[in-house]
C-alpha cells in the first residue's frame, strides 16, 4: 500500500549544488504536484503536472525544474541550491476521476541548504 | 495575494469541547474546498471536503460549513480529542476543464490546534 513515495527523507546540500527530489505514486493518478512548506507560509505550489509530458508552474517555481516522462514519477530538480530553498518539500497526487477529488501526499523531504 | 486565508495561527480547546477552525477565500471561482490535517514529520492527510453546491458536509465528529456569499468556510470538530492536536490546512480548487478535473489545490497557512486534556 505504497501511495506516494518521496526520497530522500532528509538531505543537506551546499550552496550551488544540484540534486533531484524523487516522487513516485502507484495509484495511476494523472495529477501530480510539488509543494514546499515553510514556517508561517503554509503549503506553496512549486510545479504541477496534469499528465505525462505536461507540466506547469505554480506559485513559487523559480530555481526548480520538473519533468513528467511517466505517469508514476514526477521528480523535482534543484539546479543550483540556495539557502532560500531550505524547506520541507511535499509531493502530491490526485485521482483523475471526476472534478472533485482529494490529493494524497508523500511523507515529505526535509532539505537544508548551507 | 493570498487566495485562501486562515487568520488564526493557533487555537487551544479543552478536550470534549467544540473546535472551530475558520477559512476565508477571495477567488469566487473556487468550487471545491478541502481540509487537511498534518502531524509533525508527516505529510498532510485528507480530512473532509465540500463542493460549492452544498453548504454542509458531515463525517463523524467533523463537519464543514460553507458560506459562499461570505466566501467563508469552517471546520467543526465535536467533541475534540487530544489526538486531534495537529496543524489544519484549508485548501481550495476550481474546475479548469470539464473532463479533466480541478486545478492544483491552493492552501492556506494553517491553524495549529491544541486539544488540552
Amino acid at each position: 500500500n505504497a501511495g506516494v513515495t518521496q526520497t530522500p527523507k532528509f538531505q543537506v546540500l551546499k550552496t550551488g549544488q544540484s540534486m533531484t527530489l524523487q516522487c513516485a505514486q502507484d495509484m495511476n493518478h494523472e495529477y501530480m504536484s510539488w509543494y514546499r512548506q515553510d514556517p508561517g507560509m503554509g503549503l506553496r505550489l512549486i510545479h504541477y503536472s496534469v499528465g505525462a509530458g505536461i507540466t506547469d508552474q505554480g506559485e513559487v517555481p523559480n530555481g526548480y525544474n520538473v519533468s513528467r516522462s511517466t505517469t508514476e514519477d514526477f521528480p523535482l530538480r534543484l539546479l543550483s541550491a540556495a539557502p532560500s530553498q531550505t524547506s520541507v518539500y511535499f509531493c502530491a497526487s490526485r485521482t483523475p476521476g471526476g472534478p472533485n477529488t482529494e490529493a494524497f501526499f508523500g511523507q515529505g523531504t526535509r532539505l537544508t541548504v548551507v | 495575494d493570498q487566495q485562501v486565508k486562515q487568520n488564526s495561527p493557533s487555537l487551544s480547546v479543552q478536550e470534549g469541547r467544540i473546535s472551530i477552525l475558520n477559512c476565508d477565500y477571495t477567488n469566487s471561482m473556487f468550487d471545491y474546498f478541502l481540509w487537511y490535517k498534518k502531524y509533525p514529520a508527516e505529510g498532510p492527510t485528507f480530512l473532509i471536503s465540500i463542493s460549492s453546491i452544498k453548504d454542509k458536509n458531515e463525517d463523524g465528529r467533523f463537519t464543514v460549513f460553507l458560506n459562499k456569499s461570505a466566501k467563508h468556510l469552517s471546520l467543526h470538530i465535536v467533541p475534540s480529542q487530544p489526538g486531534d492536536s495537529a496543524v489544519y490546512f484549508c485548501a481550495a480548487s476550481l474546475v479548469l476543464w470539464a473532463n479533466s478535473g480541478n486545478t492544483p489545490l491552493v492552501f492556506g497557512k494553517g491553524t495549529r490546534l491544541s486539544v488540552i486534556a
